[in-house]
């Protein structure tokens, strides 16, 4: 099993770019989740799915969208990309109230 | 505002001695803590958890240890080993699937 996978692992845009950020699970987990990480600030909650074609805002919301239309697939857009928004994206999904398992990350510049 | 916190950004350790990290929240509704640990350019990977109903649990060389009155946890390990050097996250949920983060204490175990 591969667990949970991000694509890509980099990527740098420019301020107004927009792209799309991949995350599959093979783990048959109803939820998942996409977190930010930036220094001193742990990992954010910015969008979840609690099953395929649902989604809710969690923390940090704002500039981002997000679309279950498979249950294995999780997939984060950013429409007009900010500096603001340069951080490390973490995906993850669960059965539940358990533990969570994460992908292995995307480094995201925005220039 | 943050609800779980990580007061303390680092730890240095000797090898085969004790490694405490701590962990305090403010919400009490939380009933549910997991602790993760992160190796650089990795996702977090699951370490050990703690319901409300218990006020410790333990695997192998961790054990983490609950004060719902205080509103504070903690993670033991021993012997820390030069494998443990890495960043810890404190997390809780609030009876549901939605994880909050505390910041993280990047632990370096000495030779």
């Amino acid at each position: 099993n591969a667990g949970v996978t991000q694509t890509p692992k980099f990527r740098v845009l420019k301020t107004g770019q927009s792209m799309t950020l991949l995350c599959a699970q093979d783990m048959n987990h109803e939820y998942m989740y996409w977190y930010r990480q930036d220094p001193g600030m742990g990992l954010r909650l910015i969008h979840y799915s609690v099953g395929e074609g649902t989604t809710a805002k969690g923390e940090v919301p704002d500039g981002y969208n997000v679309s279950r239309l498979k249950k294995q697939n999780f997939l984060l857009g950013l429409e007009s990309a900010a500096p603001s928004q340069t951080s490390v994206y973490f995906c993850a999904s669960s059965y539940g109230q358990y533990e969570q398992f994460f992908g292995p990350g995307t480094r995201l510049t925005v220039l | 505002d943050q609800q779980v916190k990580q007061n303390s950004p680092s730890l240095s350790v000797q090898e085969g001695r004790i490694s405490i990290l701590n962990c305090d929240y403010t919400n009490s509704m939380f009933d549910y803590f997991l602790w993760y640990k992160k190796y650089p350019a990795e996702g977090p990977t699951f370490l050990i958890s703690i319901s409300s109903i218990k006020d410790k649990n333990e695997d192998g060389r961790f054990t983490v240890f609950l004060n719902k009155s205080a509103k504070h946890l903690s993670l033991h390990i021993v012997p820390s080993q030069p494998g443990d050097s890495a960043v810890y996250f404190c997390a809780a949920s609030e009876n549901d699937y939605k994880l909050s983060f505390g910041a993280g204490t990047t632990v370096t175990v000495r030779a």
